[in-house]
């Protein structure tokens, strides 16, 4: 079992605002990252630390976190976003780390 | 550019070892500030990390593989590998190997991953 919870499936309608959210202890302690990973394909870094995103990621991608709560917002969702969206960060103890079990994000 | 390519059997059978090499091109594996690891997805499922090594050696491990996991460095060959001991049916997967930022205490992140190579456990 994950020690990241994250809501298995999320739909969006075409240019709407959607919020993935991740769930753990350790998210009071450290920030999660979140990648992007579509079929075929290996995962894509898109935030990382407090609110960065890496060259090329679009800026309709951001982070928050709150809480025992990471977020991944994605302003003005398009087609090519569809997508599963995990988060990682440490677990409790510190030392290891932890994937969340992914979200599919639908774009409709 | 920084690449990682991973390399090794297809096809292993079940008690034998995994065996799998990540080669890192376009760039040094003893950079400051970057361990390298292992993640593992399973044909329809997650992302699993597997364990993270500094070009040092110094290693982390996922406590539900530790038992069967070591994962070393070749800091002149700029590689790094993962061995999996007593392989079963649930380690089939996709393996990929990712170079991973841990140098602030409280953020950290894979940034750069290969492309995968699918490992089959089967008699």
């Amino acid at each position: 079992s994950s020690e990241l919870t994250q809501d298995p499936a999320v739909s969006v309608a075409l240019g709407q605002t959607v919020r993935i959210t991740c769930q753990g202890d350790s998210l009071r302690r450290y920030y999660a990252s979140w990648y992007q990973q579509k079929p075929g394909q290996a995962p894509v870094l898109v935030i990382y630390g407090k609110n960065n995103r890496p060259s090329g990621i679009p800026d309709r991608f951001s982070g928050s976190s709150s809480g025992n709560t990471a977020s991944l917002t994605i302003t003005g969702a398009q087609a090519e976003d569809e997508a599963d969206y995990y988060c990682n960060s440490r677990d409790s103890s510190g030392n290891h780390w932890v994937f969340g079990g992914g979200t599919k994000l639908t774009v409709l | 550019q920084l690449q990682l390519q991973e390399s090794g059997p297809g096809l292993v059978k079940p008690s034998e070892t995994l065996s799998l090499s990540c080669t890192v091109s376009g760039g040094s594996i003893s950079s400051r500030g970057y361990y390298w690891g292992w993640i593992r997805q399973p044909p329809g499922k997650g992302l699993e990390w597997i364990g993270s090594i500094h070009y040092s050696g110094s290693t982390y491990y996922n406590p539900s593989l530790k038992s069967r996991v070591t994962i070393s460095v070749d800091t002149s060959k700029n590689q790094f590998s993962l061995r999996l001991s007593s392989a079963i049916a649930a380690d089939t997967a996709l393996y990929y190997c990712a170079r991973q930022f841990l140098e602030y205490s409280s953020s950290d992140w894979f940034d750069l991953w290969g492309q995968g190579t699918l490992v089959t456990v089967s008699s």
